[in-house]
């Protein structure tokens, strides 16, 4: 079956200017959750969705970066201000409910944001 | 905070060599272990999973796991690699209970390469 689809998987943009990172989940999986993969830092995590609620956003590294869901489906990362710390690939994943914790997360392919 | 150490860097191995691939974790509760492993232009995918029952797991691929609770330990291993497993491996944990259940908390990943 389909997987999970983040879209663009190319960004180049300017410093300063907005970005939306858009993430589409598995059919039926009610969880869903943003990361990203940087040269430094390794995996880190942003947020956290169950349903259209995010019980957990303190990987948010600053005010710039928000995000929501709704419909409980497909999620929208946006950046504002774009600084070329923001330079990283930022990963979707989605899995089934969680009892506790113990459901495996499906990862996208990642959309690779490049901050000039 | 949870924190997952990847000992080793970058593996190098020639095919037919066994492998094992350190993990640590630092979490005294209840946790969830995984491996994920990226192969290269991929996704990261799930390898294999320990959520509770026999501390020895095994995923796909021929890889196992296994779980050492007094060493906080997660180690990874395969009797015998072969050149498609050159990929990076991530190992990660998240809590079983508590407020941060959903987010996975990702070692630096190993960078493993074999050589036909």
């Amino acid at each position: 079956g389909a997987g999970v689809s983040q879209s663009p998987s190319n960004k180049v943009t300017e410093k300063g200017k907005d970005v939306e990172l858009r993430c589409d989940p598995i059919s039926g999986h009610t969880a869903l959750y943003w990361y990203r993969q940087s040269l430094g830092q390794g995996l880190e995590f942003l947020i956290y969705f169950q349903g259209n609620s995010a019980p957990d956003k303190s990987g948010l590294p600053s005010d710039r970066f928000s995000a929501e869901r709704t419909g409980g489906s497909v999620s929208t990362l946006t950046i504002q201000r774009t600084q070329q710390e923001d330079s990283a690939v930022y990963l979707c994943a989605s899995s089934l409910a969680y009892g506790d914790g113990n459901q495996p997360q499906h990862f996208g392919d990642g959309t690779r944001l490049s901050i000039l | 905070a949870q924190s997952v150490s990847q000992h080793n860097h970058h593996v190098i191995l020639s095919e037919a060599a066994s492998l094992e691939l350190g993990c640590n974790y630092s979490y005294g509760g209840t946790v969830n272990l995984f491996w994920y492993v990226q192969y290269p232009g991929q996704h990261l995918q799930l390898l294999l999973k320990y959520f509770s029952g026999d501390p020895l797991v095994k995923g796909i691929k021929g890889f196992e796991a296994e779980f050492i609770k007094s060493k906080f330990s997660f180690n990874l291993r395969k009797p015998s690699v072969q050149w498609s497993d050159t990929a990076e491996y991530f190992c990660a944990v998240n809590a079983g209970r508590g407020s941060t259940l959903g987010r996975l908390y990702f070692g630096r990943g190993t960078q493993l390469t074999v050589w036909p």
